[in-house]
């Protein structure tokens, strides 16, 4: 089945800085990466998410990176705000993506911004 | 409010109780899905439908659990005879059907028993 593993665990960063979160998958056949926001006591949210067909892609302030051939992707946040500080979670289909969209999910990383 | 929707938000129960979670999913999304989530843990996949039909379970999903969508529509995931090990947020996630497309997610119902 589908690994996902997560790193780092806890980010922690000053407001302005940049923060970069980097999963790796087991599947070489996986074909869709999301990253989800959760803040505490809600649901995942989505916030970016990358198909394996393109390298890159960047929304505003977030940008996800995919490496194929490593099996790794990683989430770059620029001009990090207080509003950033959340636990992201990086994640992956089960079953190479061949399955019918459940999601592996990595450990998670709680990042904190501070002013 | 057109997002995912689930009730209640937070359950709390005595050890071999029954519960009872419902999801409402984005309209017209065919595609629905139960994750369970421990704390400091990620979501992990419980159980699928594609409209009517549960086509997917998790080996985490043990014979207390059982879940249904009767008409396509909301779900329901019963628990039976409760576990202190059974305390974890339960996430409801649907998506537009296609062959793999984005998941979004509800609140989650936080369930305690103990």
């Amino acid at each position: 089945g589908e690994n996902v593993e997560q790193h780092p665990s806890t980010l922690s960063v000053q407001e302005g800085d940049s923060a970069v979160i980097k999963c790796t998958y087991s599947d070489s056949a996986s074909n869709y990466f999301p990253w989800y926001k959760q803040e505490l006591g809600k649901g995942p949210q989505l916030i970016i998410d990358i198909r394996s067909n393109v390298g890159e892609k960047k929304d505003q302030r977030i940008a996800v990176t995919l490496n194929k051939t490593a099996k790794h992707f990683s989430l770059h946040i620029t001009e990090t705000q207080p509003e950033d500080s959340a636990v992201y979670f990086c994640a992956a289909p089960l079953d190479g993506g061949t399955s019918y969209g459940k999601l592996t999910f990595g450990q998670g990383t709680i990042l904190t911004v501070h002013p | 409010d057109t997002g995912v929707s689930q009730n209640p938000r937070h359950k709390i129960t005595k050890r071999g109780q029954n519960v009872t979670f419902r999801c409402d999913p984005i309209s017209e999304h065919n595609r629905l899905y139960w994750y369970r989530q421990t704390l400091g843990q990620g979501p992990e996949f419980l159980t699928y439908f594609q409209n009517e039909a549960q086509l997917e379970k998790s080996r985490l999903l043990s014979d207390r659990f059982s879940a249904e969508r009767p008409k396509g529509s909301f779900s329901t995931l019963e628990i039976q005879r409760t576990e202190q090990g059974d305390s974890a947020m339960y996430l409801c996630a649907s998506s537009p059907g296609q062959v793999q497309e984005t998941q979004y997610f509800g609140p989650g119902t936080r369930l305690l028993v103990l």
